[in-house]
């Protein structure tokens, strides 16, 4: 079974362009989630989607960032203009179920990430 | 505010060391733990979870954990490490509730020299 996959592992760009990442969950699973790490610090909690809807954005920084998950497949994560403060690694997770209750199959798996250094 | 503490950022041991890594995490009623792993060049992978029932949990690779709720902690272990545990740990919390997302710790950075 193929794990979840993200486009590209690296992206070097300049101060005010567009960056857009690409993340592919585990076939099946309908919750999608984006984290970050900035350099040295925790992984921080973006976004997550049920399907295609949007069920928690609290953890997107600014109305830079954009994130779609049309169809409810595959998820794009957009940064427009991009500023140095974005640099770091941009994770993307998904999981089976989505619970509000503690339960052993709400674990989520991460991709590989994208380093993105913003220069 | 819901955060999580890992007190070790860097840990140099050498091979057959025992190894301990802090975690506490601050209150939140019931909560799901976790930890991942992720060694380098490689994804973030999942160690260890503890989600109810006994609090010492068996993870892959020898490694342990111990939910000690009184304390708020959940300290991994393993009583001997190798070197190919060389590799960046994370701690991570569910809280529950409305949203679905982990909070993490900082990661503790493990070099196990040979």
């Amino acid at each position: 079974e193929a794990g979840v996959t993200q486009f590209p592992s690296h992206s070097v760009i300049e101060k005010g362009q567009t960056v857009t990442l690409r993340c592919d969950p585990i076939s099946g699973h309908d919750n999608l989630y984006w984290y970050r790490r900035v350099m040295g610090k925790e992984i921080k909690f973006l976004l997550h989607f049920v399907k295609e809807s949007k069920q928690d954005e609290s953890g997107m920084p600014n109305n830079r960032f954009l994130a779609e998950r049309t169809g409810g497949t595959y998820s794009t994560l957009k940064v427009q203009p991009a500023e140095l403060e974005d640099s770091g690694v941009y994770f993307c997770a998904s999981s089976l179920v989505q619970s509000r209750r503690t339960s052993p199959n709400n674990e989520q798996f991460f991709g590989p990430g994208t380093r993105l250094t913003v220069l | 505010a819901q955060s999580v503490s890992q007190h070790n950022h860097h840990v140099i041991l050498s091979e057959a060391a025992s190894l301990e890594l802090g975690c506490n995490y601050s209150y939140g009623g019931t909560v799901n733990l976790f930890w991942y792993v992720q060694y380098p060049g490689q994804h973030l992978q999942l160690l260890l979870k503890y989600f109810s029932g006994d609090p010492l949990v068996k993870g892959i690779k020898g490694f342990e954990a111990e939910f000690i709720k009184s304390k708020f902690s959940f300290n991994l272990r393993k009583p001997s490490v190798q070197w190919s545990d060389t590799a960046e740990y994370f701690c991570a919390v569910y809280y529950g509730g409305a949203t679905n997302k982990l909070i993490f710790g900082t990661g503790t950075l493990l070099a196990v020299q040979p």
